[in-house]
């Protein structure tokens, strides 16, 4: 059971450069969720997918753009990256009735 | 203001010390309350879950929620060495929304031998 899976783990972009963040989960769970963390921040919400179809803006959105490809899949989409985009970016699922979210192992982004 | 804030440390202990990790949050609103743990180059991890006040132990850990003064504490005992790594506390709506969290900063917590 591999919980919450995350593709690629390390990746350095040039600035204006495109790419996707991939993440699928095996917990056949309705919700799922994209979050940073920068260094004193905490993690801070992006996106995320109440149900299969559905996405909605978190606290920091701008520059992002995700798809829910299906129920386990959930994709983040960076179009034009941005030295302020370098970040670790970690994808979360959960379900109504379960305690909290589950995440993965996380993305390490680099913009130069 | 961040609706939940936490002091991020530094904190060091000796082992077998108790440790005390605090969070303040300003949304009321919200009656959900976890405590994560995240070692170095990992994911968080689900430690504690408790809704709307009072504790909750789980072995050396216990939650507390005090919501007169919007205050979330975690309570480590006995603490070892593999307690070293940040803990996250985080709230959220319930709801469809378990997983739609604020968190806290996070505290950096070294447990020396």
């Amino acid at each position: 059971n591999a919980g919450v899976t995350q593709t690629p783990k390390f990746q350095v972009l040039k600035t204006g450069q495109s790419m996707t963040l991939q993440c699928a989960q095996d917990m056949n769970h309705n919700s799922m969720y994209w979050y940073r963390q920068d260094p004193g921040m905490g993690l801070r919400l992006i996106y995320y997918s109440a149900s299969e179809g559905t996405t909605d803006k978190g606290e920091v959105p701008n520059g992002y753009n995700v798809s829910r490809l299906n129920k386990r899949e959930f994709s983040l989409r960076l179009e034009s990256a941005a030295p302020s985009q370098t970040s670790v970016y970690f994808c979360a699922s959960s379900e109504v009735g379960e305690s909290g979210a589950f995440f993965g192992q996380g993305t390490r982004l680099t913009v130069v | 203001q961040k609706e939940v804030e936490q002091d991020p440390g530094p904190l060091s202990v000796p082992e077998g010390a108790i440790v005390s990790l605090n969070c303040t949050y300003s949304n009321s609103a919200f009656q959900y309350f976890m405590w994560y743990r995240q070692y170095s180059r990992k994911g968080p991890e689900l430690l504690m879950y408790t809704y709307s006040s009072g504790n909750k132990e789980d072995g050396r850990f216990t939650a507390q929620v005090d919501k007169s003064s919007k205050y979330i504490s975690l309570f480590i005992r006995d603490s070892q060495p593999s307690d070293s790594a940040t803990y996250l506390c985080a709230q959220n709506a319930g709801g469809t929304s378990y997983g739609k969290l604020t968190f806290g900063q996070g505290t950096i917590l070294t447990v020396h031998p």
